[in-house]
Parts: C-alpha cells; sequence; structure tokens
C-alpha cells in the first residue's frame, strides 16, 4: 500500500535532549512537509522540502531542523532550542511542480511528542 | 499574508440533521482550497480540492462549494460517523520556492447525535 508513515506515534522526551521524529513516504512525491498542532490552533508549516537536498523553513522553524537525503524521507529533529515542544506533529507530501494547479498535499498518521 | 478562517469552532448536529461549515479566506492569489477531515489523534483525511469559484464537489454526504471570499462544506443528513473536526486550508500562488504550502484554519469540531 502506497502511503505515508510516521514513527514512533508516541514520543516521550526529556527537557535539554533532542529527539528525532521519522517521516517515510512511499507515493514518490516530490515534496514533503512538517506541521506542528496545537489544541485551538490551526496547523502551522515548520520545513518543507520540494526536492532532495533541499528545504526551506516555514513559519515556525526556530527550534527545529531538518534533513532530505533521500526522496523517501524527510526526518525531523526537535533541538533542545525548541521553547514549547509538546505537540502533535505531523507529516505530508505532494507531487510537485504542477505550475498550472493547486498540488494536494497527503497526510502520515502522527507523532505526538511529550516532553516531560 | 494568506488567512483562513472557518466557522463555527464547533457544531452539535442531531443525526439526519443538515447543516453548512464555513471557510473564509483571504489570499493574494488563490490556487486551490483544500478540505480535510481529522479524527482525533489521526492525521488529517483529504477530501476535497477546489480551484476557483462556482465549483462544486460531493463525496456521500459531503458537499463542498467555493467563491471568491468563502467554501462552504454542506453536511446532508449526516450520521454520527461524521463527527469529526473538519480542516479548511488554501494554496496561493506563489513563488517557485514556496512550493505548495498550505495555509489553515483553526477547523470546526463536529459532532452528530445519534
Amino acid at each position: 500500500d502506497g502511503g505515508i508513515t510516521q514513527s514512533p506515534k508516541y514520543l516521550f522526551r526529556k527537557e535539554g535532549q533532542n529527539v528525532t521524529l521519522s517521516c517515510e513516504q512511499n507515493l514518490n512525491h516530490d515534496a514533503m512537509y512538517w506541521y506542528r498542532q496545537d489544541p485551538g490552533q490551526g496547523l502551522r508549516l515548520i520545513y518543507y522540502s520540494q526536492i532532495v537536498n533541499d528545504f526551506q523553513k516555514g513559519d515556525i522553524a526556530e527550534g527545529y531542523s531538518v534533513s532530505r537525503e533521500k526522496k523517501e524521507s524527510f526526518p525531523l529533529t526537535v533541538t533542545s532550542a525548541q521553547k514549547n515542544p509538546t505537540a502533535f506533529y505531523l507529516c505530508a507530501s505532494s507531487i510537485e511542480f504542477r505550475l498550472d494547479r493547486a498540488n494536494t498535499q497527503y497526510f502520515g498518521p502522527g507523532t505526538r511528542l511529550t516532553v516531560l | 499574508e494568506d488567512q483562513v478562517t472557518q466557522s463555527p469552532e464547533a457544531l452539535r448536529l442531531q443525526e439526519g440533521e443538515s447543516s453548512s461549515l464555513n471557510c473564509s479566506y483571504t489570499v493574494s492569489g488563490l490556487r486551490g482550497l483544500f478540505w480535510y477531515r481529522q479524527d482525533p489523534g489521526k492525521g488529517p483525511e483529504f477530501l476535497f480540492t477546489l480551484y476557483s469559484a462556482g465549483e462544486e464537489k460531493e463525496k456521500e454526504r459531503l458537499k463542498a462549494t467555493l467563491t471568491k471570499k468563502e467554501s462552504f462544506l454542506h453536511i446532508t443528513a449526516p450520521k454520527p460517523e461524521d463527527s469529526a473536526t473538519y480542516l479548511c486550508a488554501v494554496q496561493a500562488w506563489q513563488g517557485e520556492t514556496s512550493g505548495s504550502r498550505l495555509t489553515f484554519g483553526e477547523g470546526t469540531q463536529l459532532t452528530v447525535n445519534p
């Protein structure tokens, strides 16, 4: 089955620790995205990548880092510099460069990160 | 700056009671408007993409419509399994470096009672 997988589903971290969230897709999509979701707020874009070895900051990139070494994978590292990391993290992907129309994003199941 | 406002924040319906959810948007140039359904603790599930004013799309009990300022998600004769949070998002025409980023509203939490 084609889709997006995120692991782990739940993650607990102590303050001061870095942690990496996994996102893998087998849809052969060019672009991948990381969002953060907090109660009562819309999804906010952290980082996105249109092609391998390239990525751009979203609206709330401070305290996060990413890499895109393979088309299928876009891991997100939440660093100790992120002041309020407890949230639900969502990865998405889309076929990119349909310049004539919008590109639909498809989401993974999410990772819930809790900082203890 | 692109903005999306969804209303109401929460909506309770009786099974079979039709209603509509609203998504008002401000965007420099609309590339597409998206509706997603999200169940608690899960990722958003894609429902519809609307590209231009006047467009309508349907799926089972759901129908999405689009004007130049807003979109409606009409729910006809809802069932309890339609209970979820419905998210609206817009994608604007931007430079090539901006990709297909989305701006989301905060969602409408729909509860359908049996």
